[in-house]
């Protein structure tokens, strides 16, 4: 079963705000990855946080990891005509290493 | 090369037809995966191999196979099509299992 859910499942924003989505799981995890993807596109990797970091940035991304609540957040800053895309939470099991794939939340940002 | 590259890129298949997906990595990366992607269910590891020789069965393995014969390759076969099967499928590729996956850009398949 999916282990992650992200929230909104679908944003809308103007050139230039900040988009925010959060991610929530279930189990242990040994780290929290990020994809984007485009319209019939694949996955692209955005972000990797492991168990036992809190907070990290790239470039215009800046993900935080709360293993008490097993919740996470992703900020796009100064969104992008470009950020416009589907993202993806994705847990790395414990208990089996395999990843669990949220169902996505959807950003449309608006020029 | 590409990274990894998937074939057909998309395809209609009669219910009861056996089909294989193809995927090939040039990253040498030692795992790959299969997933497939239905609305609002995100991606679901249908099955995996964590290095050539082994295979594994993932979230819904049922009515699929896979076979790892070298590091490069990795065909997803389904014996025998069922419309439940109408899926995007995707197959990815990482150094090891703890670490970044890459994908490849998909077969959109259409079981009729």
């Amino acid at each position: 079963s999916q282990q992650g859910e992200e929230d909104p499942q679908a944003l809308s924003i103007q050139e230039g705000e900040n988009a925010t989505m959060n991610c929530s799981y279930k189990t242990s995890i040994n780290n929290l990855q990020w994809y984007r993807q485009n319209s019939g596109r694949g996955l692209v990797h955005l972000i990797l946080i492991r168990s036992n970091e809190r907070e990290k940035h790239s470039g215009r991304l800046r993900v935080t990891l709360d293993t008490s609540k097993k919740s996470s957040s992703l900020l796009i800053t100064a969104s992008r005509a470009a950020d416009t895309a589907s993202y993806f939470c994705a847990t790395l099991r414990v208990d089996d290493y395999k990843l669990s794939f949220g169902a996505g939340t959807t950003v449309t940002v608006r020029a | 090369i590409a990274g990894i590259t998937q074939a057909p890129t998309s395809q209609i298949l009669a219910a009861g037809r056996r089909m294989t997906l193809r995927c090939t990595q040039d990253m040498r990366h030692n795992a790959m995966y299969w997933y497939r992607q239905d609305l609002g269910l995100g991606l679901r590891l249908i099955h995996y191999s964590n290095t050539a020789g082994t295979t594994g069965k993932g979230e819904v393995p049922d009515g699929y196979s896979v076979s790892r014969a070298n590091t490069d390759d990795f065909p997803l076969t389904l014996a025998s099509a069922v419309p439940s099967q109408t899926s995007v499928y995707f197959c990815a590729s990482s150094d090891g299992p703890q670490g970044t996956q890459y994908f490849g850009p998909g077969t959109r398949l259409l079981v009729l």
